[in-house]
């Protein structure tokens, strides 16, 4: 079982429209989540770090269930420049972090 | 630019040559971190190191591949004898502590072996 999965996609959503990207984690001791982004052939961008009580910023909302060990991004009102893939990361004391494969959104008009 | 700085942007190598790898890490981040990234795949953990220090090579190929981050200077991943295989997209990340802090990633150098 691979440390974190995720769904690889491609989603494909109207602008305007809200998606959910899921992620579950195999490890009980990790410590630390985030999601980052990454567009084609770039570099991984961080998008925002996950807590246990939830956070929101802007139209991005992240969960953390650590009894289930799975952590959910909510994306609202999509817009064209959204499209990317997005990665679930956990990290751990030792601060090796682990990525999941992403997951493709691509938004159209 | 305050950002992680990797060189070369682009590498190419033939099969059996040495490939070096750097990267200057954000101003005031002691932690630096490589990844690799193969065509279609996600970001491997390869190497974790503090000035001097290597903490975790866990993801590192036992052979043929070493990273130092020396006291002045830029952090070096160097792969010798390189091979097709070593084809990829290596990304230097650092952060300002440890303990769960995120990383932030340089560009990357594209690695093709000819």
């Amino acid at each position: 079982r691979k440390e974190v999965e995720q769904d690889p996609g491609p989603f494909n959503v109207p602008e305007g429209a809200t998606v959910a990207f899921n992620c579950t984690y195999s490890n009980s001791a990790s410590q630390s989540f985030f999601w980052y982004r990454q567009d084609c052939r770039k570099e991984p961008k961080l998008l925002m770090s996950v807590y246990s009580s939830g956070n929101e910023d802007g139209r991005f909302t992240a969960q953390l269930n650590r009894a289930s060990q799975y952590i959910s991004l909510l994306i609202r009102d999509s817009k064209l420049s959204d499209s990317a893939t997005y990665l679930c990361v956990v990290g751990y004391n030792t601060d090796k972090l682990i990525f999941g494969t992403g997951t493709r959104l691509q938004v159209f008009p | 630019n305050a950002g992680v700085m990797q060189n070369p942007r682009h590498l190419v190598r033939r099969r059996g040559q040495e490939a070096r790898l750097r990267c200057s890490p954000m101003k005031g981040h002691s932690h630096v971190y490589w990844y690799r990234q193969l065509p279609e795949e996600g970001l491997k953990f390869m190497v974790y190191l503090q000035k001097e220090n290597i903490i975790d090579e866990s993801g590192m190929p036992k052979e043929r591949f070493s990273a130092e981050f020396p006291k002045e200077g830029p952090s070096i991943l160097r792969i010798q004898q390189v091979v097709r295989g070593d084809s990829a997209a290596y990304f230097c990340a650092s952060s300002r502590t440890g303990s769960g802090q995120p990383q932030h990633f340089g560009d990357g150098t594209r690695l093709s072996i000819l």
